[in-house]
């Protein structure tokens, strides 16, 4: 185990669905990050937070919301997804968001839109 | 913008050989590199990372090297065992702070 936990681990909606993905690490760190990975692409960084403070938004659509309580946990609320928003939504976090650190990942959350 | 390419793209190896992974990149002004594997349906595992004033680091059968100026890193597995057997990703982190990945190395290694 890596220390970093998501839920639900599988995620099946339809276009006019809200869902959330959590996030939860347990290492103690401040920066959380959510990332898209869709079949066939690179790994795509869609949001950064740092000490709960957004500090990255990768020209991610509206339809999808981050959110961060605290330093250990981070959400990402879903509402009226597209069919090609399905991929494996996965969360890391490090010591920060400073060059250097290593980003610890989650499982991920394997989402499919219907 | 920076690039990251892998090759191969997939790889089948018997058990027992040593094998070597490649990964380029485009713009040599990184801070760091990291490898990671990821086994099907899984999250990412990193493996190791190479600050940019490293030339190499090393963990028990993997051994990682960094060129930097002509914006290369293989990663090298000794003794392939079919645990091994994963997809195997490099990302760096440049200027911009953010970690770009390749799209992975697939590896079979069969019994």
């Amino acid at each position: 185990e890596t220390g970093v936990t998501q839920t639900p681990r599988h995620l099946v909606m339809g276009m006019t669905n809200k869902k959330s993905l959590k996030c939860e690490q347990h290492l103690g760190h401040n920066a959380m990050y959510w990332y898209k990975q869709s079949a066939k692409k690179p790994l795509e960084l869609m949001f950064v937070y740092n000490f709960k403070e957004q500090t990255e938004n990768n020209s991610v659509p509206s339809r999808f919301s981050p959110e961060c309580p605290n330093s250990s946990h981070l959400f990402l609320h879903l509402h009226t997804l597209q069919p090609e928003d399905s991929a494996l939504y996965l969360c890391a976090s490090s010591h920060s968001s400073g060059t250097g650190y290593e980003q610890y990942f989650g499982p991920g959350t394997r989402l499919t839109v219907t | 913008k920076q690039e990251v390419t892998q090759i191969p793209a997939a790889l089948s190896v018997p058990e027992g050989e040593n094998l070597v992974l490649n990964c380029s990149f485009t713009d040599s002004a990184i801070y760091n590199l990291q490898w990671f594997r990821q086994d099907p349906g899984k999250g990412l595992t990193s493996l190791l990372l190479i600050q940019s004033s490293q030339r190499e680091q090393t963990s028990g059968r993997l051994n990682a090297s960094l060129d930097k100026s002509s914006g290369r890193s293989t990663l090298y597995i000794a003794a392939s065992q079919p645990g091994d057997s994963a997809t195997y990703l490099c990302a760096v982190r440049g200027a911009t702070n953010k970690l770009i990945f390749g799209t992975g190395t697939l590896l079979a290694v069969q019994p």
